[in-house]
């Protein structure tokens, strides 16, 4: 079946410093991909998405590219921000008539000023 | 103006009561799921109702019984809640053949069972 693997957290970091968060897939045939964030105390927002090889996605300061030979859409930021403290939650969305969305352990990131 | 609303926020009660979060959505979407995040952020989906009619029941145990009066609504309600019930339930909504996958959440029900 579907399933998302993410790196192990919790991740801290200092203000400004450079975010990889990685995130490999399992999937039978050609599912989209995205990264939900989940703010303290709030429900999941879509962060962004890609949905075919090659394909990166952004929003925010934050990419993804969509990489089909290595099964990975690993998240990065240039620079992140007291603000992106969050956890970061990767997601698989499966192919078929009624397929739902698999996400990954979801990994915190804290970042310290 | 709340895309996708649940209440109650917090819920604390003991073992074996019943209880019920109901959950609505004014996005006009034609979709709504229910999912659970357990105490290590682990999110998992219970339940999804497209235009009312469920098409996602993933393994929960019979006591929790979702319904759907309308699309904009998804209720759950809970018999003889255990300690392992506790948990935050989201709810979330999309529109199925367009956007399947780009849900929108609930600010969660925190749900404590003593």
């Amino acid at each position: 079946g579907n399933s998302v693997t993410q790196m192990e957290g919790p991740v801290t970091l200092s203000e400004e410093a450079f975010l990889t968060i990685n995130c490999t897939y399992t999937a039978t045939g050609y599912p989209s991909l995205f990264w939900y964030v989940q703010y303290p105390g709030e429900g999941l927002q879509l962060l962004l998405k890609a949905t075919k090889a090659d394909d990166k996605g952004s929003n925010k300061g934050f990419e993804a590219t969509y990489r089909k030979e290595t099964t990975s859409f690993h998240l990065e930021k240039g620079s992140v921000q007291v603000s992106d403290s969050a956890v970061y939650f990767c997601a698989l969305g499966g192919t078929g008539a009624n397929s739902k969305l698999t996400f990954g352990k979801g990994i915190t990131l804290s970042v310290r000023p | 103006d709340t895309a996708v609303s649940q209440t109650p926020k917090y819920l604390v009660t003991q073992m074996g009561n019943d209880k019920s979060i109901k959950c609505e959505q004014n996005l006009g979407h034609d979709t709504m799921y229910w999912y659970k995040q357990d105490s290590k952020k682990f999110l998992k989906i219970m339940f999804s109702y497209n235009n009312k009619e469920l098409i996602i029941n993933e393994t929960v145990p019979n006591r929790f019984s979702p319904k759907s009066p309308d699309k904009a609504h998804l209720n759950l309600h809970i018999n003889s809640l255990e300690l392992g019930d506790s948990a935050v339930y989201f709810c979330a909504s999309s529109q199925w053949i367009t956007s399947q996958y780009e849900q929108y959440f609930g600010p969660g029900t925190r749900l404590t069972v003593t």
